[in-house]
């Protein structure tokens, strides 16, 4: 266990609202991902942190934001919902030897309407 | 993006069998590392694995990548059915706070009892 909490755990929302999830870490991880897993895509990286303050995007950014005021929370928003972006979205935070590990949070169920 | 191929795509076994999967790449990784992910849960880790060609344990679990670094295994012996569930595999590359983690597609598992 990680000590990894995402909040809500399920949320629907209607399209184009702004959604904010939370990603809480409790052991002062320094590198904070967020992933979103969709059928026949696997996991894909929004965006990561190294820091606070320093963040970085992944491969599926276009519509999302990030912010990290703090070590233990990782905030993501999404500016304008949309349909395409339900999904589950997963939070992970690196650690282990050489921080090659990779540990994820319980994951957030979004649904767009 | 780019997803590590794995095989069987899914299984059915008996409880007690034995059950091996595969993970394939055309990139070499330094680090692989194993999960399993229940529905509606986020992946657990594993197992890590560091040295090429090294056979490392978890309890039942046994996996190894090999010395070409582009593939793994992971060895499920005497299942159980609370085996069932989604195994996936992750390439780890880059270095120490650079790390990009490439997934896998995933083995659904499901056992007999």
């Amino acid at each position: 266990d990680a000590g990894i909490t995402q909040s809500p755990r399920h949320k629907v929302t209607e399209t184009g609202t702004p959604v904010t999830l939370r990603c809480h870490q409790t052991e002062n991880h320094r590198y904070m991902y967020w992933y979103r897993q969709d059928p026949g895509h696997g996991l894909r990286l929004i965006h990561y942190s190294y820091g606070v303050k320093d963040t970085d995007k992944g491969e599926v950014s276009d519509g999302y934001s990030v912010s990290r005021s703090k070590t233990e929370d990782f905030l993501l928003t999404l500016e304008s919902a949309t349909s395409s972006q339900t999904s589950v979205y997963f939070c992970a935070i690196s650690a282990g030897a050489q921080l090659g590990e990779q540990f994820f949070g319980p994951g957030t169920r979004l649904t767009v309407l | 993006g780019q997803q590590l191929n794995q095989s069987p795509q899914s299984m059915f076994i008996q409880e007690g069998e034995d059950v091996s999967m595969n993970c394939t790449s055309s990139s070499i990784f330094n680090t692989w590392l194993w999960y399993k992910q229940d529905p509606g849960e986020g992946p657990v880790l594993l197992i890590a694995l560091y040295k090429a060609g090294e056979l490392t344990s978890n309890g039942r679990l046994t996996a190894q990548f090999g010395i070409t670094r582009k593939d793994s295994f992971l060895n499920i012996s005497a299942s159980i059915p609370s085996d069932v569930g989604i195994y996936f595999c992750a390439g780890v590359a880059g270095a120490s706070g650079t790390y990009k983690y490439i997934f896998g597609t995933g083995t659904r598992l499901k056992v007999l009892a």
